[in-house]
């Protein structure tokens, strides 16, 4: 497509299962970021995928959050053991190459967590 | 880490007036993105800057990269209920040059 696509748009689950979220950049993008915006809160960065190099894992917020991106496209964001702090939206963005350019946003996969 | 204070936090106006958003940090960076997020939506680029003292138009947006490269305002003109919305500054800053945002400005346009 056209754009970042993310799925699911919306994912309730119950607190203490695992959940996985989706986002397939724009193609050939090699940058690709996820961030976290809780109600009415700002965009907190999570991790950051550049290139072949190792991904910038330094927001995210403990060890129940990992994130792949295989074969430089498709990334999952992977949340073990939910908490109800989790809810949150989460957010995917790509970016054409490594830094210093416009990054380009999906709709978001907002998460409830119940 | 590297902050960007964004302010005003949040602005309540009528159609028709100007408004004036800034961002300022003490590092200094190289690019400054501005976006606008919707509800239910995710943030949508409105206008980059590159080059420190660059002021850019986009439409009744304009931009400026503040010459110290430490700052950067937003003013739109004469708003209309359809400006409603969050907008964020972004830099690349960090030791991998990752995107990091300022805390928002929340804009309310009354008609």
């Amino acid at each position: 497509g056209a754009g970042v696509s993310q799925s699911p748009s919306n994912k309730v689950t119950e607190k203490g299962k695992d959940v996985e979220l989706r986002c397939d950049p724009i193609s050939g993008h090699t940058a690709l970021y996820w961030y976290r915006q809780s109600l009415g809160q700002g965009l907190e960065f999570l991790i950051y995928f550049q290139g072949n190099s190792a991904p910038d894992k330094s927001g995210l917020p403990s060890d129940r959050f990992s994130a792949e991106r295989t074969g430089g496209s498709v990334s999952t964001l992977t949340i073990q053991r939910t908490q109800q702090e989790d809810s949150a939206v989460y957010l995917c963005a790509s970016s054409r190459i490594l830094t210093g350019t416009e990054a380009f946003f999906g709709q978001g996969t907002r998460l409830t967590v119940v | 880490g590297q902050q960007l204070n964004q302010s005003p936090q949040s602005m309540f106006i009528q159609e028709g007036e100007d408004v004036s958003m800034n961002c300022t940090s003490s590092s200094i960076f190289n690019t400054w993105l501005w976006y606008k997020q919707e509800p239910g939506e995710g943030p949508v680029l409105l206008i980059a800057l590159y080059k420190a003292g660059e002021l850019t138009s986009n439409g009744r947006l304009t931009a400026q990269f503040g010459i110290t490269r430490k700052d950067s305002f937003l003013n739109i003109s004469a708003s209309i209920p359809s400006d409603v919305g969050i907008y964020f500054c972004g830099v690349y800053g960090g030791a991998t040059n990752k995107l990091i945002f300022g805390t928002g400005t929340l804009l309310a346009v009354q008609p």
